[in-house]
């Protein structure tokens, strides 16, 4: 599969700020990257779909304003939490499906957000 | 609409024990099943990915096995080690789409 970087692994913010949080395919173009975000002991619950060049496509019930994504080249997708509140508190992941020989989902490391 | 089911939820084991986890699936129109390795904190480890026309894919000690017209998987590790503590996720796609995830076995092998 490809390799997917994620970063940063760890960030603390204060409530009403924004944070950004990167997602690189540094081996493979994604035109397609996907972001999840789990809960303590819950399973990954998708979020949204960025597409490269254009709008992401989010799950039902997340809001698009506060979970902005941009998707602006095929190895860079973002995700920015504006506005973050404490129950914004949560793992986030991101990944990148990728064809050919080793082809399969490839996950990034993960981003732990806390906001307090 | 997909769900995916994995029993056990948790699964506490001897060292040296050959053990299996459970994944289900309601709907059997998929295109691959893939296993994940997911460490406390950290992201998700590819362990094995089954395309719907295979049966079993083999890596190390592990084997997993898929069922697609009864929608089941399962994940059978060998002689398990302390070092195979982690939760374990089975998740389905339908091609290029997003994956479906199991909400996990979490697997403790005491030395």
């Amino acid at each position: 599969g490809a390799v997917v970087s994620q970063h940063p692994s760890r960030v603390i913010c204060k409530s009403g700020t924004s944070v950004k949080i990167e997602c690189r395919s540094l081996d493979f173009q994604a035109t397609t990257m996907f972001w999840y975000r789990q809960f303590p002991k819950k399973s990954l619950m998708l979020m949204a779909t960025s597409n490269e060049g254009s709008k992401a496509t989010y799950e039902q019930g997340v809001e698009k304003d506060k979970f902005l994504i941009n998707h602006a080249s095929l190895t860079l997708s973002t995700l920015t939490v504006t506005s973050a509140h404490p129950e914004d508190s949560s793992f986030y992941i991101c990944s990148v499906y990728t064809t050919g020989a080793n082809y399969g989902y490839t996950f990034g490391s993960g981003t732990r957000l806390t906001v307090v | 609409k997909q769900e995916v089911t994995q029993i056990p939820a948790a699964l506490s084991v001897p060292e040296g024990e050959n053990l299996v986890l459970n994944c289900s699936f309601t709907d059997s129109a998929i295109y691959n099943l893939q296993w994940f390795r997911q460490d406390p904190g950290k992201g998700l480890t590819s362990l094995l990915l089954i395309q719907s026309s295979q049966r079993e894919q083999t890596s190390g000690r592990l084997n997993a096995s898929l069922d697609k017209s009864s929608g089941r998987s399962t994940l059978y590790i060998a002689a398990s080690q302390p070092g195979d503590s982690a939760t374990y996720l089975c998740a389905v796609s339908a091609g290029n789409t997003p994956l479906v995830f199991g909400k996990g076995t979490r697997l403790s092998v005491i030395a």
